[in-house]
């Protein structure tokens, strides 16, 4: 069970390049996230989607764009990098609330723009 | 605009003594709380959370405790271990069914041998 699995695992960007991370699980989540980590920073939540088809704000969208392919898939796209965008990028899916699920991370992607 | 804070940055605790992780928040209004653990290079893991509703949970090893008038939450580890040293966040969600976590900025805990 792989759970919450997201790529690459680093990447180097020139700015103004664009790239897109890629993001799936396997657990039959309806909600799925993409969250940023600065250093010594808490995440911060970048775009969700609550169910396939809808996708939504979150704190911090400004610079990127996103794609809910399927229930299982959540692409997270820098159309024109920048150097505030270095960052580490975590994917995470859940269950609905009212069961009491909470929310599953992936390992993170380490982005950094030069 | 709301947040999730902590008291602390960093804690050092003896190997086998209890650790207690103290956050701010400052939503009234928040439902839902969660604990993470995040240990270098990887992603946030569920540790225990709690609902408004609630004063005080337990899980296995942890505890956390709701304390709503001053807006306080706290996470106990009691014998703590190696396995333990990590950043701890804090995160609130402020509508149960909306899942949009805030999350505090982390306390790093050291168990020193």
């Amino acid at each position: 069970n792989a759970g919450v699995t997201q790529t690459p695992k680093f990447q180097v960007l020139k700015t103004g390049q664009s790239m897109t991370l890629q993001c799936a699980q396997d657990m039959n989540h309806n909600s799925m996230y993409w969250y940023r980590q600065d250093p010594g920073m808490g995440l911060r939540l970048i775009y969700y989607s609550a169910s396939e088809g809808t996708t939504d704000k979150g704190e911090v969208p400004n610079g990127y764009n996103v794609s809910r392919l399927n229930k299982r898939e959540f692409s997270l796209r820098l159309e024109s990098a920048a150097p505030s965008q270095t960052s580490v990028y975590f994917c995470a899916s859940s269950a609905l609330w009212g069961t009491g699920n909470t929310i599953y991370f992936g390992e993170g992607s380490w982005l950094t723009v030069v | 605009g709301e947040s999730v804070g902590l008291h602390l940055p960093t804690l050092s605790v003896q190997e086998g003594d209890n650790s207690i992780i103290n956050c701010a928040y400052s939503n009234s209004a928040s439902d839902y709380f969660i604990w993470y653990k995040q240990e270098s290079g990887k992603g946030p893991q569920f540790i225990i959370d709690i609902r408004s509703n609630m004063d005080k949970r337990q899980g296995q090893r942890v505890t956390v405790l709701l304390n709503k008038t001053v807006k306080h939450l706290s996470l106990q580890i009691a014998a703590t271990q190696p396995g333990d040293s990590a950043v701890y966040f804090c995160a609130e969600i402020k509508n149960f069914g909306n899942e949009k976590l805030t999350f505090g900025t982390g306390t790093r805990l050291t168990i020193i041998p």
